[in-house]
């Protein structure tokens, strides 16, 4: 079964500060791997996405995640936050096909 | 991209009467879409995988006749929520898996159920 872990429900950066959001998984094949952003009262949008080849992958908005086997982590990065990027965050992993699992979600707040 | 739409965006009803949320993707086709439940501050909980043409395959403690899908259409998936309560109060998420790139999901803006 496959199962994904956000570690910190919460978190608050200041304007222009790293962000790093982590995710763990647990898979039993090789996983695809994803990270949804949601904005409040909307659904999910796809920021970005790991299944195969480079590791390291670059999404929307300046987000980038890499993938680590031999850590099983999937953890969302980005350089300079922006007020714009407070919002809710889900990684999920899917095992092809293609039913997926959520994590619990983490809130990113940033701060003037 | 892909577009997924939901309809209502939100709706407000009596308990006791059943309420159905529609799934249309609008520029491709989905032979199987997916509902979820999300409850306030927390994850999306998968209910079901929508099939078009067969039965819906629920997730473990989820009521079929409660919850009941139909999947008439390539496009088109709908969740009824059968004598609803105010448990039922949520965000209902639909989603559908682009046939092309298929590990990809494309989530629909949601249905906020409030059930009075």
């Amino acid at each position: 079964a496959q199962s994904v872990t956000q570690l910190g429900s919460h978190v608050s950066v200041s304007e222009g500060a790293l962000v790093l959001l982590r995710c763990n998984y647990s898979s039993s094949v090789p996983p695809y791997l994803f990270w949804y952003v949601q904005y409040p009262n909307q659904g999910l949008q796809l920021l970005l996405k790991y299944t195969t080849g480079a590791t390291l992958v670059k999404g929307i908005n300046g987000f980038e995640a890499e993938f680590k086997k031999s850590e099983t982590s999937f953890h969302l990065t980005k350089p300079s936050a922006h007020m714009s990027d407070a919002a809710e965050y889900f990684c999920a992993v899917s095992p092809p096909p293609i039913v997926m699992r959520f994590g619990a979600g983490t809130r990113l707040t940033v701060k003037p | 991209g892909a577009v997924v739409s939901q309809h209502p965006s939100r709706v407000i009803c009596k308990s006791g009467t059943s309420v159905k949320i529609e799934c249309r993707s609008l520029d491709f086709q989905a032979t199987t879409m997916f509902w979820y439940r999300q409850f306030p501050k927390k994850s999306l909980m998968l209910m079901a995988t929508s099939n078009e043409g067969s039965k819906a395959t629920y997730e473990q403690g989820v009521e079929k006749d409660k919850f009941l899908i139909n999947h008439a259409s390539l496009t088109l998936s709908t969740l009824t929520v059968t004598s609803a309560h105010p448990e039922d109060s949520s965000f209902y998420i639909c989603s559908a898996p682009s046939l092309a790139g298929g590990e990809t999901q494309y989530f629909g803006p949601g249905t906020r159920l409030l059930v009075l």
